[in-house]
């Protein structure tokens, strides 16, 4: 059964600061992972997509990277704002059986400015 | 633009009270899901459509119905059976490759 962790649950960093959030995940047959933003009391908005075959996918400052053979994904975030602040969650979907998806409990983000 | 529309964003139940949350999408997806955000929890599958006028049980449909009449449609109802509806609820849709969802706004369901 997959499962999906994400460490820490909460990080506060300084503004400019580069950062790392990680993924992990128990089954590496997966058939893609996805990284969404969530701000208080709103839906997800996807920010990388990363398919199976690929090793890391890049949007402006954000760049998300995958290795199934360890189980991980990480979302790096250069250069960090105030409006950076959010909760970040994975997304693992994995196709055998049928397709589906198990969400992380994300991990809030706190930039101070 | 392409997207999910959620209604209503705030809805209030009293007890013994059924509801129901809307959710449209115009981006021809497929799929369409429905989730429950819980404080410090992750998402929660509640019921899943592949296609119109088929759909699935989640891992916590008990006291939950949905229908898919038509393709951008896929409501939500909450029924009394549900004994701790106050949530957050989101509605998802996927598309084809490269497979990924696409979220609404989400509607926030508080028991009076």
């Amino acid at each position: 059964k997959q499962e999906v962790t994400q460490i820490p649950a909460a990080l506060s960093v300084p503004e400019g600061e580069n950062l790392v959030l990680n993924c992990s995940f128990t089954d590496s047959a997966i058939y893609n992972l996805q990284w969404f933003r969530q701000d208080p009391g709103k839906g997800l908005t996807s920010l990388l997509l990363i398919q199976s075959s690929q090793r890391e996918q890049t949007s402006g400052r954000l760049n998300a990277s995958l290795d199934k053979s360890s189980g991980r994904s990480t979302l790096y975030i250069a250069a960090s704002q105030p409006g950076d602040s959010a909760t970040y969650l994975c997304a693992v979907s994995t196709s055998t059986g049928g397709f589906k998806t198990i969400f992380g409990a994300g991990t809030r983000l706190f930039v101070k400015a | 633009d392409g997207g999910i529309t959620q209604s209503p964003k705030y809805l209030f139940r009293k007890e013994g009270q059924n509801v129901t949350l809307s959710c449209e999408q115009n981006l021809n997806h497929d799929a369409m899901y429905w989730y429950r955000q819980d404080p410090g929890q992750g998402l929660r599958l509640i019921y899943y459509s592949q296609i119109v006028n088929d759909f699935q049980k989640g891992d916590i449909a008990e006291g939950y119905s949905v229908s898919r009449e038509k393709k951008e449609s896929f409501p939500l109802t909450v029924t009394s059976a549900q004994k701790n509806p106050t949530a957050f609820y989101l509605c998802a849709s996927r598309g084809m490759e490269p497979r990924g969802y696409t979220f609404g706004s989400g509607t926030r369901l508080t028991v009076v």
